[in-house]
């Protein structure tokens, strides 16, 4: 079964300070992997997308990192803002399946506190 | 939230009844879908459709049904037949169909229905 796991479920970090995301997956042939930043209420907005041949990308103070091998994904958020306090959430998609059968991850949420 | 709009944001409904949400695209995207997304947990797939007048159930499907006559729209309908529909949904759209590649979803800001 396709699973993607996420850690940590939650993480309070110090506005500047920077952090780092875990995503780990067993989606098998893998397609792309995607991180999309949720604020509270509202929906999902897309950070990055990485196929396999890719293992970094960077949208601003976001850089993601993908090791297909290890089939594992990190998102490091630079000098954090206190509008980052939201929930992450990691999604991988197979070879061959519409990006609707993706598998999500149950997401990281983090506050950023002042 | 990109060119998908959801209407209500909030929908409150008395049991027994059906409600139906609005999803509606400008992006020109082939494919829509419909999630469903419940506290602390992952976005689970509910209905998505590749082309006009033609959908595929996700993986809870049980208790609710789209249609979708016009490439722009996808309404979801909440029958009574869903034991426990109070949930936030959200709709998205891609521009592509089951050609793997990085396809990009964009979803719209969600309906948050609530069963009193």
């Amino acid at each position: 079964k396709n699973q993607v796991e996420q850690s940590p479920q939650s993480l309070i970090i110090l506005e500047g300070k920077n952090c780092t995301l875990q995503c780990n997956y067993t989606v098998s042939p893998f397609s792309n992997l995607r991180w999309y930043k949720q604020d509270t209420g509202r929906g999902p907005v897309s950070l990055t997308i990485m196929t396999f041949s890719e293992n970094t990308k960077s949208n601003g103070r976001y850089t993601a990192t993908l090791d297909a091998d290890t089939k594992q994904s990190s998102l490091h958020i630079t000098a954090s803002q206190l509008s980052d306090s939201a929930s992450y959430i990691c999604v991988v998609s197979g070879l061959k399946t519409n990006a609707g059968k993706s598998t999500f991850g149950d997401g990281t949420t983090l506050t950023v506190k002042p | 939230d990109g060119g998908i709009t959801q209407s209500p944001k909030y929908l409150f409904r008395k049991e027994g009844q059906n409600v139906t949400l609005s999803c509606e695209q400008n992006l020109n995207h082939d494919a829509m879908y419909w999630y469903r997304q419940d506290p602390g947990q992952g976005l689970r797939l509910i209905y998505y459709s590749q082309i006009v007048n033609d959908f595929q159930k996700g993986d809870i499907a049980e208790g609710y049904s789209v249609s979708r006559e016009k490439k722009e729209s996808f309404p979801l309908t909440v029958t009574s037949a869903q034991k426990n529909p109070t949930a936030f949904y959200l709709c998205a759209s891609s521009i592509d169909r089951a050609s793997g590649g990085a396809i990009e979803q964009f979803f719209g800001p969600g309906t948050r229905l609530t069963v009193l």
